[in-house]
């Protein structure tokens, strides 16, 4: 079975600073990985998606992942925040495609 | 399409009763998903559905859980009889298969039991 290690419950960051939000998965055979955004009372919203290809991965609001099969890791990075930014962030894997198996998420704090 | 539609928005009820939660998919979209979501264990995949049949129940918690799908319109997550640790958002997404790979989520619903 696959599953998804976010890091860091909570990342408190300045507005126009970088962020990274971690993940690692584990599985063993391959995998489908997925970052979703949830804003606050709402459903989750796709941010971005590896399924094969290059493993840099540009998503909506400038949000990009980077699939590194060594370290099993799928990391989210944005070189610039903003404050709408502020949101729980989840990670996701699936081996399927279409059953995912979400992380706990990671909590970002845009602050002025 | 207005998307996933989920209702109620909000339930509150107390230990012993029944509870439905009802979800209507994009149309179209072949798949249906049923999420729980609590601080404590994040979002768990409890169920889910291809072309009304379910494939996967092994996240379904106990017995007191079921769901149904009678039709590519209309799905429900029943609890009978509800506890207070049943408390969480419940989430219904579907999406299209072939390829698309990609979730459309409702808002939830807030269950409270008392």
């Amino acid at each position: 079975a696959q599953s998804v290690t976010q890091l860091d419950s909570q990342v408190p960051v300045f507005e126009e600073a970088p962020v990274e939000l971690r993940c690692n998965y584990s599985s063993s055979v391959s995998v489908y990985l997925f970052w979703y955004v949830q804003y606050p009372n709402q459903g989750l919203q796709l941010l971005l998606k590896y399924l094969s290809g290059s493993t840099l991965v540009k998503g909506i609001n400038g949000f990009e992942a980077e699939f590194n099969k060594s370290q099993t890791s799928f990391h989210l990075r944005k070189p610039s925040v903003h404050i709408s930014d502020t949101a729980e962030y989840f990670c996701a894997v699936s081996n399927s495609g279409y059953a995912l198996n979400f992380g706990k998420g990671t909590s970002l704090l845009v602050t002025p | 399409d207005a998307g996933v539609i989920q209702s109620p928005r909000h339930e509150v009820t107390e230990m012993g009763q029944e509870v439905t939660l009802r979800c209507k998919p994009i149309s179209g979209h072949d798949y249906l998903f049923w999420y729980r979501q609590t601080m404590m264990r994040g979002l768990e995949l409890l169920i889910y559905f291809n072309n009304n049949v379910p494939i996967d129940d092994s996240g379904m918690p106990e017995d007191r859980f079921s769901a149904k799908m009678p039709n590519a319109s209309f799905s429900t997550l029943k609890i009978q009889p509800s506890e207070p640790r049943d408390s969480a958002v419940y989430f219904c997404a579907s999406s299209f298969g072939q390829g698309e790979e990609k979730l459309f989520f409702g808002s939830g619903t807030q269950l409270s039991v008392l």
